[in-house]
Parts: C-alpha cells; sequence; structure tokens
C-alpha cells in the first residue's frame, strides 16, 4: 500500500526567507509525485509533479521540489516567501503501474508566511 | 470556465435523507475521480472511473454510497441515509488517461448533515 507523510501540520515562515514543507512517501515501486495547495473553502490546485529524469522539479509561483529516492522525500521549497503563499499544502503519490490509479494524499501542512 | 465544476457548492441536509452530487470533469479527460477531505486532513480516495467503468472503489465507499458516470462525462455521488459522519467536503477530479498526468479538482461540494 501507497502512503504520504508531512511531519510537520504547521510551518511559519517570515516573508522574503525560505521556505522548505516536507514530504515523505512509501511505495512498491518508482512513484509519480505531486504537491497540491489549497485556500480555505477551494479545491485543490496543482503546483508540480516529480515522473522522471531531474531530481529538482520547478512548477508554479516559484515553487521547485526535490526528489530524493534513497531518503523517500520530496520535499516542496521555495527561495524567498510571500505572504499569498499561506496556504494548505498537500504532497501526494500515484503508483505507475497496478491496479491503484487514484492520489493518495498527506495529512497536509499548513503554511503560514509572517509579514 | 473549462475546469471541473461540481454542484451544489454547499449542501445542508437532515440525517437521513438522501443526497446526490454532481461533477462535470474536463471534457477531454477520461479518468474521473470522488475523494472526500473531513477538516484538517489530506483528501480520502472514494471511487474512480475511467470512462463509465467504475474501476475502483475505496473501503470507505459503504453500501449507502453510490457513484455513477452513465455516458463517461458527467458523474453523481449519491448518499443514501445520510449520517452526520458523512459531513464532509466531497471532491471530485479529472485526469488524462496516463498515470503520469496531474488531476484537476474541482471547489468540491461540502455537505453538512444535521
Amino acid at each position: 500500500a501507497q502512503s504520504v507523510a508531512q511531519p510537520e501540520d504547521q510551518v511559519n515562515v517570515a516573508e522574503g526567507n525560505p521556505l522548505t514543507v516536507k514530504c515523505t512517501y512509501s511505495v512498491s515501486g518508482n512513484p509519480y509525485l505531486f504537491w497540491y495547495v489549497q485556500y480555505p473553502n477551494r479545491g485543490l490546485q496543482f503546483l508540480l509533479k516529480y515522473i522522471t529524469g531531474d531530481n529538482l522539479v520547478k512548477g508554479s509561483y516559484g515553487f521547485e521540489a526535490e526528489f530524493n529516492k534513497s531518503q523517500t522525500s520530496f520535499h516542496l521549497k521555495k527561495p524567498s516567501a510571500l505572504v499569498s503563499d499561506s496556504a494548505l499544502y498537500f504532497c501526494a503519490v500515484r503508483v505507475p503501474s497496478g491496479s491503484a490509479r487514484q492520489l493518495t494524499f498527506g495529512s497536509g501542512t499548513q503554511l503560514t508566511v509572517l509579514p | 470556465d473549462t475546469g471541473v465544476s461540481q454542484d451544489p457548492r454547499h449542501k445542508i441536509t437532515k440525517r437521513g435523507q438522501n443526497v446526490t452530487f454532481r461533477c462535470d470533469p474536463i471534457s477531454e479527460h477520461n479518468r474521473l475521480y470522488w475523494y472526500r477531505q473531513t477538516l484538517g486532513q489530506g483528501p480520502e480516495f472514494l471511487t474512480y472511473f475511467q470512462n463509465e467503468a467504475q474501476l475502483e472503489k475505496s473501503r470507505l465507499l459503504s453500501d449507502r454510497f453510490s457513484a455513477e458516470r452513465p455516458k463517461g462525462s458527467f458523474s453523481t455521488l449519491e448518499i443514501q441515509r445520510t449520517e452526520q459522519g458523512d459531513s464532509a467536503m466531497y471532491l471530485c477530479a479529472s485526469s488524462l488517461g496516463q498515470s503520469n498526468t496531474e488531476a484537476f479538482f474541482g471547489q468540491g461540494t461540502r455537505l453538512t448533515v444535521v
């Protein structure tokens, strides 16, 4: 069975500072990894994904994520945080083969960027 | 708007009543997913369609829940004899037919059972 862990329920960072939101995963085989962001009372918005290739992937709004196979991690990063980045962030995993086609999500990390 | 749309956005119902939600996916997407999200949690998978075929159902999907996608386009999720524990945000998502493609989510239907 596949699973995702987001060890931090809450991350606070000052505007202009770099941010990291952590994610680790557990799957059988090679994973497809995704980050989504959710604003209050809204659906999930896709940020970026890792499928294969370069371990550093870039996505929307200046976000990037680094895939680390040995540590089974896919941490979300941004060099300089904005107040508008404050939202709920979800990491998700999917396996590329087999019967499971759904995304499995972590429990989410609330990011607060302080002005 | 060419995104995933869900209707209604909010539903308040009395315990024991039946409710039905609708999802219209992005038109070229052949995969459609239903998720449930409770406060402070990540979305939990309920069921998945490829075209009109329901290919997977979670153990979360009790006998009171049924989903259809009759012509491979829109989908409905029905909950019969609602219980207070059914109160949640119900999210629909759609994607293209490859596993490496991202899913696009609707804004969800918030169900409150009183």
